[in-house]
């Protein structure tokens, strides 16, 4: 079936490090979307990208699609404690498809 | 505005027995979808619905395992002859368009399930 990777598994950080994680897919996506899940809590939607070669930023967010849509980048300026949790990001193949979720990264941040 | 309500939050049974999990979409939504997440691991997609229909029931397993989302009241999710293979956190998501204009899921708190 059609899957999103999504890489590194684990990362762990110093607080004030940046962090990236990183999704792929072998086949064109019609959008991907990006999630977050505190331990213990339910995936929170943080950002949907459709547009090819998009950029969006949040803060300390950076949210890139590449320009083939198939792969996508969150990473993260000078992490906080309050980063801490996994982060999903979320395909679309097409329009009636349901989201296929990536493994997640978790990210951990060392104060 | 309530967010999206599921429950059972925890939910124990022995082998054999019924689950029955149910889900309350954020007032306005239409559709509701169910994931399921093991330990470690990210959300599989089981089952899409809007009421009364199940639209994409391709993640669901064609054994054991049913949906409804009836004109009134809650989504159930329903796992019988439940194995420890069942035991996992399960979500409800709900959002007021569906299709290639889905955007945004919300989540519910996910409900438990806990295979003796």
């Amino acid at each position: 079936g059609q899957q999103v990777m999504q890489i590194p598994q684990y990362q762990h950080v110093q607080e004030g490090e940046d962090f990236t994680t990183y999704c792929n897919s072998s086949t064109t996506l019609s959008n991907i979307q990006w999630y977050k899940q505190r331990p213990g809590g339910h995936p929170v939607f943080l950002i949907q990208l459709v547009k090819s070669g998009e950029v969006k930023k949040q803060k300390r967010l950076t949210f890139q699609f590449g320009e083939a849509k198939k792969n996508s980048s969150l990473h993260i300026t000078a992490t906080q404690t309050t980063d801490v949790g996994t982060y999903f990001c979320a395909g679309r193949f097409t329009g009636n498809t349901p989201l296929v979720f990536g493994k997640g990264t978790r990210l951990s941040v060392i104060a | 505005n309530a967010g999206v309500m599921q429950n059972p939050r925890h939910l124990v049974r022995r082998r054999g027995q019924e689950a029955r999990l149910r889900c309350s979409p954020m007032k306005g939504h239409s559709h509701v979808y169910w994931y399921r997440q093991l330990p470690e691991e990210g959300l599989k997609f089981m089952v899409y619905l809007q009421k009364e229909n199940i639209i994409d029931e391709s993640g669901m397993p064609k054994e054991r395992f049913s949906a409804e989302f009836p004109k009134e009241g809650p989504s159930i999710l329903r796992i019988q002859q439940v194995v420890r293979g069942d035991s996992a956190a399960y979500f409800c998501a709900s959002s007021p368009r569906g299709g290639a204009n889905t955007g945004e899921l919300f989540f519910g708190e996910g409900s438990r399930l806990t295979v003796l």
